[in-house]
C-alpha cells in the first residue's frame, strides 16, 4: 500500500527554525515528484512547490521562493519541508503528496502536519 | 483568493445529483486536461476523485464524474450518499510544474 507519513504537530514561537518530515513506503520513492501544499483553516490548498527525491530537483511556486527550502533524503525515502524563521502567518496545515508518476496531478496525499506559530 | 473558482457551497438529497464548477483560464483549465477534484472530510486528507478531466481511479464510484467546457471544469456526483458530504476542490496544472487549486465546495447532503 502506498503510504506517506507525515511527522507530527508542531507549536513554534516566532524567529524559530522548523523541519517537517514526510516519508514514503509502498512504492519506488526515488521517481515519484514530492509536493508540498499548505492549506489554511477553512481555505483552500496553495501548491508550494515540488521535489524530485532521485536527485532533489526542486520548483518553489514564487510565492513561497525563499521562504522555505525542500530536501529529500532517498535513502531513508523522506522529504523535508523547512523554515529558518517561522513567522505568526506560517500557520497552516502542511501537506506533502505524490504526484502520479509522469502525470501532472497528486495521486496521494499525507495526513498533513500541522504547524501553529504563536507567542 | 484562489487561483481557480468554485462556489463555496451545494446541496442535494439523497439519490439527487449535484454539479460543483471550477472556473480558471486559459491559461490553466482551459490551456491543459489536466484537471483533477478532490474530496476532504473533516480532519482528513484529500483523497483523488477525478484526474485529466474525466478519469476515476481505482476505487472511485462511477457515480462521480468529470467534464470540461472552455475554462470551466465540473464535478457532478450522482445519486448522493451520505458519505458524499465533504469539501471539494479542484486543481488544474497551470504551466512551469505549477498546480492550482480551487477555494471548495462545501456539498451537503440535505
Amino acid at each position: 500500500e502506498v503510504q506517506l507519513v507525515q511527522s507530527g504537530a508542531e507549536v513554534k514561537k516566532p524567529g524559530e527554525s522548523l523541519k517537517i518530515s514526510c516519508k514514503g513506503s509502498g512504492y519506488n520513492f526515488p521517481i515519484y515528484w514530492i509536493a508540498w501544499v499548505r492549506q489554511m483553516p477553512g481555505k483552500g490548498p496553495e501548491w508550494m512547490g515540488i521535489i524530485y527525491p532521485g536527485d532533489s530537483d526542486t520548483r518553489y511556486n514564487p510565492s513561497f521562493q525563499g521562504q522555505v527550502t525542500f530536501s529529500a533524503d532517498r535513502s531513508i525515502n523522506t522529504a523535508y519541508l523547512q523554515w529558518s524563521s517561522l513567522k505568526a502567518s506560517d500557520t497552516a496545515m502542511y501537506y506533502c503528496a505524490r504526484r502520479g508518476y509522469e502525470q501532472l496531478h497528486i495521486d496521494k496525499w499525507g495526513q498533513g502536519t500541522l504547524v501553529t506559530v504563536s507567542s | 483568493q484562489s487561483a481557480l473558482t468554485q462556489p463555496p457551497s451545494a446541496s442535494g438529497s439523497p439519490g439527487q445529483s449535484v454539479t460543483i464548477s471550477c472556473t480558471g483560464t486559459s491559461n490553466d483549465v482551459g490551456g491543459y486536461n489536466h484537471v483533477s477534484w478532490y474530496q476532504q472530510h473533516p480532519g482528513k486528507a484529500p483523497k483523488l476523485m477525478i484526474y485529466e478531466v474525466t478519469k476515476r481511479p481505482s476505487g472511485v464510484p462511477d457515480r462521480f464524474s468529470g467534464s470540461k467546457s472552455g475554462n470551466t471544469a465540473s464535478l457532478t456526483v450522482s445519486g448522493l450518499l451520505a458519505e458524499d458530504d465533504a469539501d471539494y476542490y479542484c486543481s488544474s496544472y497551470g504551466g512551469s510544474n505549477n498546480l492550482l487549486f480551487g477555494g471548495g465546495t462545501k456539498v451537503t447532503v440535505l
